[in-house]
């Protein structure tokens, strides 16, 4: 059964900086892309960046680029989002989630239940 | 590429057919999920590739569409069905972008 664990949230101040995990287990890590999606509060869901399976590939949303970064460890199955300069309005749930393929087609097939954010002075 | 789902929200009553409305600002093909989320829960994939089932999801739920246009319709709602529904592109994968959302709530 494939489970997603986030962990590393909390409440930091704006301008802040904060590391999010998500260990990965039951399926082959290092062979899929994960990708990371927040949701602010009474919002919808918003992309915000993703890493290919051998880490090579990186891509990022606009409103992050240049503040946040997107790793993995491989050998730990565990993904990373760390993130910097943070802005009071990137309060939200921070999912991770595993990229499937079906009928040749992308989605995200697995998600972690969320780590909470807060961005507070 | 943009995502504009319609209803933003709706009320049915069990039983009722529900049909959402998802469209792309270009040409998407059939790279369109649709994802369910119950409030505090983690969405979940409920269609791939526009109209194929994602495993375990019950058939009531169906999709449609290709190109720029695709709907999700559920043929007899459920009590469980109650939630907010998100329409994803993944034709520009990774950068799979999301529309707002449709709530769908108790008559």
């Amino acid at each position: 059964e494939v489970q997603l664990v986030e962990s590393g949230g909390g409440l930091v101040q704006p301008g802040g900086s904060l590391r999010l995990s998500c260990a990965a287990s039951g399926f082959a890590f290092s062979n899929y892309a994960m990708t990371w999606v927040r949701q602010a509060p009474g919002k919808g869901l918003e992309w915000v960046s993703a890493i290919s399976g051998s880490g090579g590939g990186t891509f990022y949303a606009d409103s992050v680029k240049g503040r946040f970064t997107i790793s993995r460890d491989n050998s730990k199955n565990t993904l990373y989002l760390q993130m910097n300069s943070l802005r009071v309005d990137e309060t939200a749930v921070y999912y991770c989630a595993k990229e499937g393929w079906l009928q040749s087609l992308p989605s995200l097939d697995s998600w972690g239940q969320g780590t909470l954010v807060t961005v507070s002075s | 590429i943009e995502m504009t789902q319609s209803p933003s929200s709706l009320s049915a009553s069990v039983g009722d057919r529900v049909t959402i409305t998802c469209r792309a600002s270009q040409s998407v093909i059939n790279y369109l999920n649709w994802y369910q989320q119950k409030p505090g829960k983690a969405p979940k994939l409920l269609i791939y590739a526009a109209s194929s089932l994602q495993t375990g999801v019950p058939s009531r739920f169906s999709g449609s569409g290709s190109g720029t246009d695709f709907t999700l319709t559920i043929s007899s709602l459920q009590p469980e069905d109650f939630a907010t529904y998100y329409c994803q592109q993944s034709y520009s994968t990774p950068r799979g972008t999301f529309g707002g959302g449709t709530k769908v709530e108790i008559k």
